[in-house]
Order: structure tokens, then C-alpha cells, then sequence
């Protein structure tokens, strides 16, 4: 059973086509995340969500638009795509706990984008 | 926005025990700081996270010293499995507003 999975593994197109990466988990957590790693492997957070509304949404180009139809789903589409765009995305998802702010978060195993 | 530094990499031999540290200056005050390990083409996966002092579980134990601006994660006895990169993640006080970052990660490769 995967916990958190994500389609497609790998995605190969040109510069200037939209495309979406879809992100599902079945682990019941409210919380779903977006993050980034580029070619140097530094990891950087572009989106979350909780509950279907967003709660983080850092400095990213607006093509990049998220969607969570529903708590267990949070997808990922991308407008006019760009050389720069390519990279490794991770879609993570865990569970608030009351009192500190916890980020244990269980990845996808991630989306390699390759826009030639 | 203070950066969350790693060492780049750090070598070590099977049996040995390895430590990474995490300087985090602007951590928020009541976040935990939360390690991960990952492996090439795979997802990090979640190692261990604390608030202060020291936490320990079946894989590592993490120390925060009173200030809470860094961390070090220790590996007891690591096994050529343990090769990975190990990044840290903490909530961090940017201008008038927090960011989740990442720490730039740590490459450990163990050698026989």
C-alpha cells in the first residue's frame, strides 16, 4: 500500500506546454505539500495545504497553480512550461498535532520534469 | 531570510558514529526541528524531530542545544546503508511572516 503516490514519475516536454502532476495519499492527513528539488538537490517548499485550502503559498512563478479537490489530493499543474522548471517535484502530506508545529511528512517518491 | 547550512559532505567507515549538524539562526519559537534522510530517486523519508534537549529513537538521537539555532543529528554505528544526503527541516522567521526550509543537506557516504 502506498502511502503517498504521485503520476507521473517522469515528465518529458517542451518549453511552453501546460502539464499537471497528481498527488494522492491515503493516509487520512489533513496537511499536503509541494516542494521542489533542483539540480543542486537543495529542496524548497512551493505549496500547502490544509483541508483543501491553501496555507503556504511561497514566491513561485504563477504559472504554477495547485489544486486539492479534496483533502487526500493535491495536484500540481504548470502553465507555459520553462527550462528553469525542470526538476525533481515531491508532494509530502502529515498530520497537525495540537501545540508545537510538527513537520513529520511523508514524501512521494517524486516527479522528475524534463522540459527540453 | 538567514539560510538553514549543512556541511556539504561528510566520509565515514561502517561501525562508526556520525554526526551532522544544522545551523537554523531565525527558528521559529514552537516549531520542531525535524530531520530526513533520502536516498537517490526516492522521497526524503522522516528520521527523527525534537523540540529541545535530546530525543532518541531505534535510528538516531537528535541534540538541540538551549538556544535552539542548531541541531545535531547522530547515527550510531552506521552500515554502508546509512549513505545518503540528510537534510534538516525547520519553521524560520522570515520579515513579519514564517517559511518551512530545509536545511542545504548533508551527502554521507560510509565506506567499508
Amino acid at each position: 500500500d502506498t502511502a503517498v503516490s504521485q503520476t507521473p514519475k517522469y515528465l518529458v516536454t517542451q518549453m511552453g506546454n501546460d502539464k499537471s502532476i497528481k498527488c494522492e495519499q491515503n493516509l487520512g492527513h489533513d496537511t499536503m505539500y509541494w516542494y521542489k528539488q533542483d539540480s543542486k538537490k537543495f529542496l524548497k517548499i512551493m505549496f500547502s495545504y490544509n483541508n483543501k485550502e491553501l496555507i503556504i503559498n511561497e514566491t513561485v512563478p504563477n504559472r504554477f497553480s495547485p489544486k486539492s479537490p479534496d483533502k487526500a489530493h493535491l495536484n500540481l499543474h504548470i502553465n507555459s512550461l520553462e527550462l528553469g522548471d525542470s526538476a525533481v517535484y515531491f508532494c509530502a502530506s502529515s498530520q497537525p498535532g495540537r501545540g508545537r508545529t510538527s513537520y513529520e511528512q511523508y514524501f512521494g517518491p517524486g516527479t522528475r520534469l524534463t522540459v527540453t | 531570510l538567514a539560510k538553514t547550512t549543512q556541511p556539504i559532505s561528510m566520509d565515514s567507515y561502517e561501525g562508526q558514529e556520525v554526526n551532522i549538524t544544522c545551523s537554523h539562526n531565525n527558528i521559529a519559537t514552537n516549531d520542531y526541528i525535524t530531520w530526513y534522510q533520502q536516498f537517490p530517486s526516492q522521497g526524503p523519508r522522516f528520521i527523527i524531530q525534537g523540540y529541545k534537549t535530546k530525543v532518541t529513537n531505534e535510528v538516531a538521537s537528535l541534540f538541540i542545544p538551549a538556544d535552539r539555532k542548531s541541531s545535531t543529528l547522530s547515527l550510531p554505528r552506521v552500515s554502508l546503508s546509512d549513505t545518503a544526503v540528510y537534510y534538516c527541516l525547520v519553521g524560520v522567521w522570515g520579515t513579519g511572516f514564517q517559511k518551512l526550509v530545509f536545511g542545504t543537506g548533508t551527502r554521507l557516504l560510509v565506506s567499508p
